[in-house]
């Protein structure tokens, strides 16, 4: 069995602060890790993926992700939010079929 | 196509109408998955092809809902006397290789049951 929590529902900061969005997963097998960004009225874009490979994903728009199997976490950080990184975004683990969070809003104040 | 289609974008049904659902994957892909996303939810699995074959519809909430992928491609969702509970964005996704190691969205099917 496979799950994901992502705390909170909402983060909001403010342009050109640190953005950190938190996820803890739970896998009965070595995990594969995805975090998906998803604009208004749009489908899921994959920002970045674990894959038992470096434990430090770097992704696209400046997020990465760091992977601690002691912590049983995945948590996305950019170093400056902008105003464009306003969207919701989706923790995943990924067995053969996927099972996501229930996903964070994240606003960006100017 | 250059990515996963869905159509069409959005549908409005009666409560007890019959709807079909459409998705396109990206050519080549072997695996085609179906999820369901309610308002202010993260997607829920539905069901899994692999090629033509159906190898997991575990997550398909009732008898009502039928999928098939007959030539291995392209994928029809169907829900048969909708409910209002069944109103939700359907998002379809397609990976190249077996299992979902990087799966690519289509930009969903907003079903609207009245």
């Amino acid at each position: 069995a496979q799950s994901v929590t992502q705390l909170g529902s909402h983060v909001s900061v403010s342009e050109g602060a640190l953005v950190l969005l938190r996820c803890n997963y739970s896998s009965s097998v070595p995990p594969y890790l995805f975090w998906y960004v998803q604009y208004p009225n749009q489908g899921l874009q994959l920002l970045l993926k674990y894959t038992s490979a470096a434990t430090l994903v770097k992704g696209i728009n400046g997020f990465e992700a760091e992977f601690k199997k002691s912590e049983t976490s995945f948590h996305l950080t950019k170093p400056s939010a902008h105003m464009s990184d306003a969207a919701e975004y989706f923790c995943a683990v990924s067995g053969i079929r996927m099972t996501f969070g229930k996903g964070i809003t994240l606003s960006v104040r100017p | 196509g250059a990515g996963v289609s869905q159509s069409p974008r959005y549908k409005v049904a009666k409560r007890g109408q019959d709807v079909a659902l459409r998705c396109d994957p990206i050519s080549g892909h072997v695996s085609l998955f179906w999820y369901q996303q309610a308002l202010g939810q993260g997607p829920e699995f539905l069901t899994y092809f692999q090629n033509e074959a159906q190898l997991d519809k575990s997550g398909l909430p009732s008898d009502r809902f039928f999928a098939e992928r007959p030539e291995g491609s392209v994928s029809t969702l169907k829900i048969q006397r909708t409910q209002q509970e069944d109103s939700a964005v359907y998002l379809c996704a397609s990976s190249l290789s077996r299992g979902n190691t990087e799966a690519f969205f289509g930009q969903g099917t907003r079903l609207t049951v009245v």
